[in-house]
Order: C-alpha cells, then sequence, then structure tokens
C-alpha cells in the first residue's frame, strides 16, 4: 500500500541547534515533494519544493533534501529559535492516481517540533 | 493583498442538517481543493476541482457534496449523510502546471462541531 511517513510525531531540541525532520514514502514515484508549515488552528504554510531531479534546495535558514533512491526527504532548521515552534507537514504528489501535469497533494501527519530557549 | 478566504471560523451543526463552507479566492489560481484535518491524522482530500464547471471526488468524498460556479469561489456542502463531520475543514488553491515552483495556498480553516 502507499504510505507517507514522518518519523516523529514530536521534536524537542534547544534553541541554536539544527532540527532535522524526516518524511519517508513507499510506493510512490512524486515528481516533487513540499514542506509546510502549520501553527495552531491555523492553515498550513507552503515553505519549499524540490523536485525529483534536485538533491537539495535552501532557503534561508532551511534545507531540504530529497533522495529518490532512498525514498526520502530531510527538513533542516539551522540556528533554530522558539518562533520555529510549529507542526510540520511533508506533501508529495502522486500523479499515477490523478493524472495531469500536477498531481493532487499527499499529506503526512506531521511532526511538531518544539523549540526551546 | 491576495489570498484565499474561509468563513465562518467556527460553525456548530445539528444532527440531520446540511451546511455549507465558504472558501474564496482572488490568487487567479485556476486549481481548488477541499480537505478534512482530524487529531492525529494528514490532511485527506475530500474533493478538487481544476477548471470552473468541473470537479473530482477525493479519497473521503462521501456526505459532502460541491460546486464550481466561478473561478474564486469553492463552496463545500457537508450534508447529514455525512455521519462524523466534526473536524477542521482546510480549502487550498494553486497553479494548475506541472513548472510551478509554488505550493499549495491555505486558508485558515473552518472548524466544524456538531451538536
Amino acid at each position: 500500500s502507499q504510505k507517507i511517513e514522518q518519523n516523529s510525531e514530536a521534536l524537542n531540541i534547544q534553541e541554536g541547534k539544527t532540527a532535522t525532520l524526516t518524511c519517508n514514502y513507499t510506493n510512490y514515484s512524486p515528481a516533487y515533494l513540499q514542506w509546510y508549515r502549520q501553527d495552531p488552528g491555523r492553515g498550513p504554510v507552503f515553505l519549499l519544493l524540490i523536485r525529483e531531479n534536485e538533491k537539495e534546495k535552501r532557503k534561508e535558514r532551511l534545507k531540504v533534501t530529497f533522495d529518490t533512491t532512498l525514498k526520502q526527504s530531510l527538513f533542516h532548521i539551522t540556528a533554530s529559535q522558539p518562533a520555529d515552534s510549529a507542526t510540520y507537514l511533508c506533501a508529495l504528489d502522486d500523479p499515477s492516481n490523478y493524472g495531469g501535469s500536477q498531481g493532487n497533494l499527499i499529506f503526512g501527519k506531521g511532526t511538531k517540533l518544539s523549540v526551546k530557549p | 493583498d491576495g489570498g484565499i478566504t474561509q468563513s465562518p471560523k467556527y460553525l456548530f451543526r445539528k444532527e440531520g442538517q446540511n451546511v455549507t463552507l465558504s472558501c474564496e479566492q482572488n490568487l487567479n489560481h485556476d486549481a481548488m481543493y477541499w480537505y478534512r484535518q482530524d487529531p492525529g491524522q494528514g490532511l485527506r482530500l475530500i474533493y478538487y476541482s481544476q477548471i470552473v464547471n468541473d470537479f473530482q471526488k477525493g479519497d473521503i468524498a462521501e456526505g459532502y457534496s460541491v460546486s464550481r460556479e466561478k473561478k474564486e469561489s469553492f463552496p463545500l456542502t457537508v450534508t447529514s449523510a455525512q455521519k462524523n463531520p466534526t473536524a477542521f475543514y482546510l480549502c487550498a488553491s494553486s497553479i494548475v502546471s506541472g513548472q510551478s515552483n509554488y505550493g499549495y495556498t491555505f486558508g485558515s480553516g473552518t472548524r466544524l462541531t456538531v451538536v
């Protein structure tokens, strides 16, 4: 069966450290993978998109890697701050299921990150 | 400001009642989506639409209905046939393009509770 798993339900780290979140998937062949941030009671906010032919992408303190052989994406926040505390969702497209040039997104359950001062 | 607006923020439904959740976007996006989020679960797709007057069922469409009469609007009706409607409902929109570097834009959500 198809699955997308974010390995930790919760991750607690100290301010200033690097947070690393993991997203694994099985039985999908995504063309791209996305990461979102969600605060309590709010809708997710798009952070980064990485394509299958890209190994790494960066945006300010954020870095995403995408390994299609391991079927895994890693999401890093360097020099983490308490304001980074939120739930982070990974999502991938599934063109085989819905067709079209952009398949609909399948979301993981999220990892709740807490950054302690 | 461009964005996507969901209303109301909170909604209470009595047993056997139909309710409609509003979703409006001014981003000129072609595609719109409805997701349901329950505690401990990922977002699950209810319906999506890639063009006006056309929409497709997602994974959990039973008990829900939608319409797409205008590009800007994609209302969701939760019918009495939906047995467990209490959840957080999220509307999203996106560019329909395989070359897009942008993800989905989500609304702030509607929390529906059955009373």
